[in-house]
């Protein structure tokens, strides 16, 4: 079936890089998301990419996809206290629907 | 960019009361609209999907005849929480399809 693991915490410094890793089953995923969650609030999309692409670079972020592994990473450069938030990886199944992780904690500390 | 709301933000009610929570995009068109719930910490949950002029699809595990979905117009989505419970209590988030999905801010139900 399908299904998106995330780790579930990640604690950087400000100014240092961010990481955040995702894994993914279903090898049919057109298209792979990162959406960011601010506390109370509704889901912010950040950035995507499709199956057929390695990386895709947009300012401070960078996504990697690893296709053969079925391994996503979101890459936050010069990472900021604003970056403070839960990450959520998801993938688009081939029935259209969105597969979320469990969503990933960010805590960027001054 | 695209902008989707929702109605309210938050809502407390007595058990056994009904609450509706509106979704609505505002500077697109949605044939597609989509319900989630959400559980404290954990992931977003797909409910069902809604789309204009015909049933809503459920997702299995989730009662149709609780979550009363009405999808009349290409910009505007209702989720109805029937006989609400405590167990309801959650955080429902809506989302709407053009070409990308967007997501509304988020509704907080609290049932007393």
């Amino acid at each position: 079936g399908e299904d998106v693991e995330q780790s579930l915490f990640l604690s950087v410094r400000e100014g240092d890089s961010s990481v955040i890793n995702c894994t993914y089953t279903d090898s049919s995923s057109t298209y792979l998301y990162w959406y960011k969650q601010e506390p109370g609030a509704g889901l912010q999309l950040l950035t995507y990419i499709f199956s057929n692409m390695d990386m895709k670079q947009d300012q401070r972020l960078t996504v990697l996809l690893n296709k053969k592994d079925k391994h996503l990473s979101l890459r936050i450069a010069d990472t900021q206290t604003g970056d403070s938030a839960i990450y959520f990886c998801a993938e688009k199944s081939n029935t259209g629907k969105l597969i979320f992780g469990q969503g990933t904690t960010l805590q960027v500390k001054p | 960019g695209a902008v989707v709301s929702q109605h309210p933000s938050w809502v407390i009610c007595k058990s056994g009361t009904s609450v509706k929570i509106e979704c609505r995009s505002l500077d697109f068109q949605a044939t597609t609209m989509f319900w989630y719930r959400q559980f404290p910490k954990q992931s977003l949950m797909l409910m069902a999907t809604s789309n204009e002029g015909s049933k809503a699809t459920y997702e299995q595990g989730v009662e149709k005849d609780k979550f009363l979905i009405n999808h009349a117009s290409l910009t505007l989505s209702t989720l109805t929480v029937t006989s609400a419970h405590p167990e309801d209590s959650s955080f429902y988030i809506c989302s709407a399809r053009s070409n990308e999905q967007f997501f509304g801010p988020g509704t907080r139900l609290t049932v007393l």
